[in-house]
């Protein structure tokens, strides 16, 4: 199956800072959505981004599905975006398809 | 309109009791799935349903059974809980097949002792 690999794994900031997390797949998707997990477990949609850029306030994503990679840019970081950034990608096959995860990004935004 | 909404929000099993997790949504989506998410990973596929009517095996289903209610509803059940299935337990939808975006629910917290 596909693997997803992220990084890095642990990334502890001072508030206004600015960070780049990454996601590298092993094959070409159909499908790469970033999720922010915040400390009480919510899963938040951030950005459905199988190819290009898209942005959202602080945060904005990249995709090169040609390169196999995905950023998330956070800039002028906030306490309250303090939790784990998963990346997630789908390769449609013959026998299914799923969801896989990669282990994700714990970010911890000190004040 | 609520998105995806799970039952219950905590519970803890002895080993051998069973239980049914419940999910539903209300965006009209085809698709729904269930997943696990141990302490330091990522989620993991345990079924999921393309369409009412059908369920499939995702990565890790063996312990679990599903049932597709109705385009609303997904149930997850544990026949005879084991240890190993301590998890915090999410459910998904999407408009349609894994290619769509996919919209989370709260997750249940279980605990098997």
């Amino acid at each position: 199956g596909i693997q997803v690999e992220q990084s890095p794994p642990d990334l502890i900031l001072q508030e206004g800072a600015n960070s780049t997390l990454r996601c590298n797949f092993s094959d070409s998707v159909n499908n790469l959505q970033w999720f922010h997990q915040n400390p009480w477990g919510q899963l938040i949609n951030l950005f459905y981004i199988p190819s290009g850029t898209k942005q959202n306030g602080r945060l904005s994503a990249t995709t090169v599905a040609t390169e196999r990679y995905s950023l998330l840019y956070i800039s002028s970081s906030q306490t309250t975006d303090s939790g784990v950034y998963f990346c997630a990608v789908l390769r449609e096959e013959t026998s299914g398809s799923r969801l896989t995860f990669g282990e994700g990004t714990q970010l911890t935004v000190n004040p | 309109n609520a998105g995806v909404t799970q039952t219950p929000k905590f519970q803890v099993l002895k080993t051998g009791q069973s239980m049914t997790l419940q999910c539903a949504q209300d965006m009209n989506h085809n698709s729904m799935y269930w997943y696990r998410q141990d302490p330091g990973m990522g989620l993991r596929l345990i079924y999921y349903s393309a369409s009412e009517g059908t369920t499939d095996k995702g990565e890790v289903p063996n312990g679990y059974n599903v049932s597709r209610l109705n385009k609303r509803e997904f149930s997850l059940r544990l026949e005879s809980a084991a240890p190993s299935q301590t998890s915090v337990y999410f459910c998904a939808s999407s408009v349609r097949d894994s290619v769509y975006e996919q919209y989370f629910g709260p997750g249940t917290r279980l605990t098997v002792t």
